[in-house]
């Protein structure tokens, strides 16, 4: 049982470039999100979703995308990375709502030059 | 919006000393739970309170939750070096989860 999968576990990019960060888990859970983690600020929501074909936005969306055509994958998109998008950035899943303790992913430690 | 304030943001003890981190939030919470994160890892939920005025141990860690379900604390009796690394709050509302900044434990040997 692998939990939550996060690929790649580090990335460097340049001003401009997209990418996409993968998440994925096999725990059968329905919500699913991603948060940014930036020293001295905590975790901070970027988005979620509660289910296939539903997601919404976090406390800090701007500059991402995501899509959740699966249970199980929720990839997160950069469209045009920039300097400020420099971060760990985790995934992270759960059998409830929201509110409910969360599995967490590795992470995936970006840099974008 | 709900916030969830974390203190302190850095504790040093001596191995052996206790540590406390204190967690409030600034509107009343459907629950609360505390997370640890290792150095170069990821968060790991440790635990969930529900019911106001909750106590629960740990061995060596003890969770309380405020009688207004808007405050929360984490102790930990005689540290120990494996227990180094940041502890979170999360403080979770109807639909959501505000985590705290959390508050990141050196325990020297």
């Amino acid at each position: 049982n692998a939990g939550v999968t996060q690929t790649p576990k580090f990335q460097v990019l340049k001003t401009g470039q997209s990418m996409t960060l993968q998440c994925a888990q096999d725990m059968n859970h329905e919500y699913m999100s991603w948060y940014r983690q930036d020293p001295g600020m905590g975790l901070r929501l970027i988005h979620y979703s509660v289910g296939a074909g539903i997601t919404d936005q976090g406390e800090v969306p701007n500059g991402y995308n995501v899509s959740r055509s699966t249970t199980e994958d929720f990839p997160l998109r950069l469209l045009s990375a920039a300097p400020s998008q420099t971060s760990v950035y985790f995934c992270a899943s759960s059998s409830g709502y929201s509110n409910q303790p969360q599995h967490f992913g590795d992470g995936t430690r970006l840099s974008i030059l | 919006g709900q916030q969830v304030m974390q203190i302190p943001q850095y504790q040093h003890v001596q191995e052996g000393e206790d540590f406390t981190t204190y967690c409030n939030s600034s509107t009343t919470l459907s629950n609360i739970q505390w997370y640890k994160q290792r150095p170069g890892g990821h968060p790991v939920f440790l635990i969930q309170l529900v019911k106001s005025g909750e106590v629960k141990k740990q061995k060596r860690l003890t969770f309380q939750f405020g009688e207004a379900k808007k405050n929360s604390s984490l102790h930990i009796t005689a540290t120990q070096t494996t227990d180094v690394g940041t502890y979170f709050c999360a403080g979770a509302g109807a639909n959501n989860l505000f985590f705290g900044t959390g508050t990141r434990l050196t325990v020297i040997p």
